[in-house]
């Protein structure tokens, strides 16, 4: 198993412009999710998917957009950049929601925008 | 709204010392807490999870305890090494998505 992998690892994109995170396992997972982590903010939830087809917010949702057309894969769309989601981001995923499974973590993108 | 705090924010201590790291909530319905650690500009690696059910996970030189009822976990390092220094973030599940505390950066001195 490659586990949760992300794409690109590293971005830089102009103000403006939109761009797909991309995020995908092969665990079969049910539940994926996506975070940002800022320095002194800690991780913060942006979308979240309970199965394909099924998508929420989370915390800090504005700016994204997501969909889960599939098990395998869960991508993060900026719509519109801008400085301020400049941060790094990692996906998520877990076999079940509301279950106490363990949580599995992507390597991160790490997105600047200027 | 699910709350996670972790103390101290950093810590400096050396080589060999045996340490622990905080980690309080506020909601204590969960399901689990995991404890990860992170090095610089690196993705999270998961060392502990335990359930609610549990009071305490050990892994090697790590031993994690719960106190549900009081939304308190605690990360204990023995005999840390320089190879430890990174950062440890606690997290909690619940009906909510994992919330994270903000981490304690661990600094290991030779």
């Amino acid at each position: 198993n490659a586990g949760v992998t992300q794409t690109p690892k590293f971005q830089v994109l102009k103000t403006g412009q939109s761009m797909t995170l991309q995020c995908a396992q092969d665990m079969n997972h049910e539940y994926m999710s996506w975070y940002r982590q800022d320095p002194g903010m800690g991780l913060r939830l942006i979308h979240y998917s309970v199965g394909a087809g099924i998508t929420d917010q989370g915390e800090v949702p504005n700016g994204y957009n997501v969909s889960r057309s599939t098990t395998e894969d869960f991508p993060l769309r900026l719509l519109s950049a801008a400085p301020s989601q400049t941060s790094v981001y990692f996906c998520a995923s877990s076999p079940r929601t509301g279950a106490p499974y363990e949580q599995y973590f992507g390597p991160g993108t790490r997105l600047t925008v200027t | 709204k699910q709350e996670v705090t972790q103390i101290p924010a950093a810590l400096s201590v050396p080589e060999g010392e045996n340490l622990v790291l905080n980690c309080s909530f506020t909601d204590s319905a969960i399901y689990n807490l995991q404890w990860f650690r992170q090095d610089p500009g690196k993705g999270l690696t998961s060392l502990l999870l335990i359930q609610s059910s549990q009071r305490e996970q050990t892994s090697g030189r790590l031993n994690a305890s719960l106190d549900k009822s009081s939304g308190r976990s605690t990360l204990y390092i023995a005999a840390s090494q320089p190879g430890d220094s990174a950062t440890y973030l606690c997290a909690v599940k619940g009906n909510t998505p994992l919330v994270f505390g903000k981490g304690t950066r661990l600094s290991v001195i030779a």
